[in-house]
């Protein structure tokens, strides 16, 4: 079974404190994403990454940053936190494309105050 | 990638069936449909992946039309454990149609089913 892990479950940050989420999965997949979901706005695509070091800004890269220096793990920063970045935060990776199937992990609820 | 459109919310009783389509009308040739469940608090979960005509398993049917401009997922004899939100998708299942620029992956809103007693 493929598991994507990340690293917190819950997580409360002060404005202007910078923060990182922490993805990893097991499987060798070439691809891994980071969404944010909000209560109306379904899933969108912060970033993603085909390869090591490489990336692509999806539908909200805004006041994001990520890093993919090992294949298995993929980090999502956000250089100061802001209260409007309050969201959850969900990790996926898949083994071929975007449309191929996607695993997702449990989630990152984080909080910024 | 395909924007996708969805109903909101549907709501059913246990043992009926529900079916959900999806209007996809920019759907590529190399595009799959793909449909995801969620339940509260967890990440999306597979259920099915169909590229034309009719795909079956364990779970859910999925049923596209000759011209792939939309997709219905079929749930049958729901129970009280398939409330949740689905989400279809639209995408190449390749790597290469997520490196071209502009190329945008989005899950849209879901359907949110609520299964009643």
């Amino acid at each position: 079974d493929v598991k994507v892990t990340q690293s917190s479950r819950y997580l409360v940050k002060r404005t202007g404190e910078k923060v990182f989420l922490e993805c990893v999965q097991d499987m060798d997949h070439e691809n891994m994403f980071w969404y944010r979901q909000d209560p109306g706005l379904g899933l969108r695509l912060i970033y993603f990454s085909y390869d090591v070091k490489m990336k692509e800004k999806g539908d909200i890269p805004e006041g994001y940053s990520v890093s993919r220096e090992k294949k298995e793990r993929f980090s999502l920063i956000l250089e100061s936190a802001s209260t409007n970045q309050t969201s959850m935060y969900l990790c996926a990776s898949s083994l071929v494309g975007a449309g191929d199937e996607q695993y997702f992990g449990p989630g990152t609820r984080l909080t910024v105050t | 990638l395909a924007k996708t459109t969805q109903p909101i919310s549907m709501d059913s009783y246990e043992g009926q069936e529900v079916n959900i389509t999806c209007s996809h009308n920019n759907i590529a040739t190399n595009d799959y449909i793909t449909w995801y469940q969620q339940f509260p608090s967890q990440g999306p979960r597979f259920i099915i992946q169909g590229y034309k005509t009719k795909v079956t398993n364990e779970v859910a049917s999925l049923f596209i039309p000759a011209d792939r401009k939309s997709s219905t997922l079929s749930l049958p004899r729901v129970s009280l454990s398939d409330t949740a939100v689905y989400y279809c998708l639209v995408g190449d299942r390749k790597g290469l149609m997520i490196k071209a620029a502009g190329n945008k992956l989005t899950f849209g809103g879901g359907t949110r089913v609520l299964v009643k007693p």
